[in-house]
């Protein structure tokens, strides 16, 4: 268990639905990342909350949308779904707004099936 | 901007030989980089980092990797394969912006150990 946990573990949903994918990081740390990975694109960055503020953004559609809380849990949410938007999300948290001395730990991920 | 290419997406040893798995990083700066491992149906494992301190850095499950500034390298090795390491290897570089951190992810290596 690295400390990283994510719900649900396996989504399975229809196209042009909403759905929220929830991490809460590892104790203590103030930063949470979300990243998609997908066959075809690979690993790749969407977007940084630190301490409830967005701090960087990657790659991520108009139709996905993030939130840090207060109790620095995150959401991501994703609308409008299409049959590519299925992919594993993973969250990954820090103890400040870069690496730690852990790195970066991920959560075993959300697998995310839209048919 | 940041990136890493990972030259082979395949590698394959027989148990007791050893392992190499090649990265080569491109950065303005000093970079932060990263070897993380994934085994199927898992999330993303810290095998190791390097953040300018020693150039030879030592992770877990007896992996190292040495950082070449002269080319631009983070190759992971190690001397003796194992059975149990069989699984998806990603070479990974931290782009540090002023407020916020993306890892931007190689493509992976999947390395395969036979008996």
């Amino acid at each position: 268990d690295s400390g990283v946990t994510q719900t649900p573990k396996h989504l399975i949903t229809a196209t042009g639905q909403r759905v929220t994918l929830r991490c809460s990081p590892r104790s203590g740390d103030l930063s949470v990342y979300w990243y998609q990975q997908s066959l075809d694109q690979g690993l790749q960055f969407l977007i940084q909350y630190y301490n409830g503020e967005e701090r960087a953004k990657g790659n991520i559609l108009e139709r996905f949308s993030a939130q840090q809380f207060p109790d620095l849990h995150s959401e991501l949410n994703l609308s409008s779904l299409e049959l590519g938007d299925s992919a594993l999300y993973f969250c990954a948290s820090s103890a400040d707004w870069t690496e730690d001395n852990y790195g970066y730990t991920f959560g075993s991920g959300t697998r995310l099936t839209v048919v | 901007a940041q990136s890493v290419t990972q030259l082979d997406s395949h590698v394959s040893v027989s148990e007791g030989t050893p392992v190499l798995l090649r990265c080569n990083y491109s950065s303005s700066y000093s970079p932060s980089l990263f070897w993380y491992v994934q085994h199927p149906n898992k999330g993303l494992q810290l095998l190791l980092k390097y953040t300018s301190a020693a150039t030879l850095v030592k992770g877990i499950n007896g992996f190292e990797a040495e950082f070449k500034k002269s080319e631009t390298s983070f190759h992971l090795t190690k001397p003796s394969a194992h059975m149990s390491d069989a699984a998806e290897y990603f070479c990974v570089v931290s782009d540090r912006g002023q407020a916020g951190t993306a890892l931007i992810f190689g493509k992976g290596t999947t390395l395969s150990v036979s008996s």
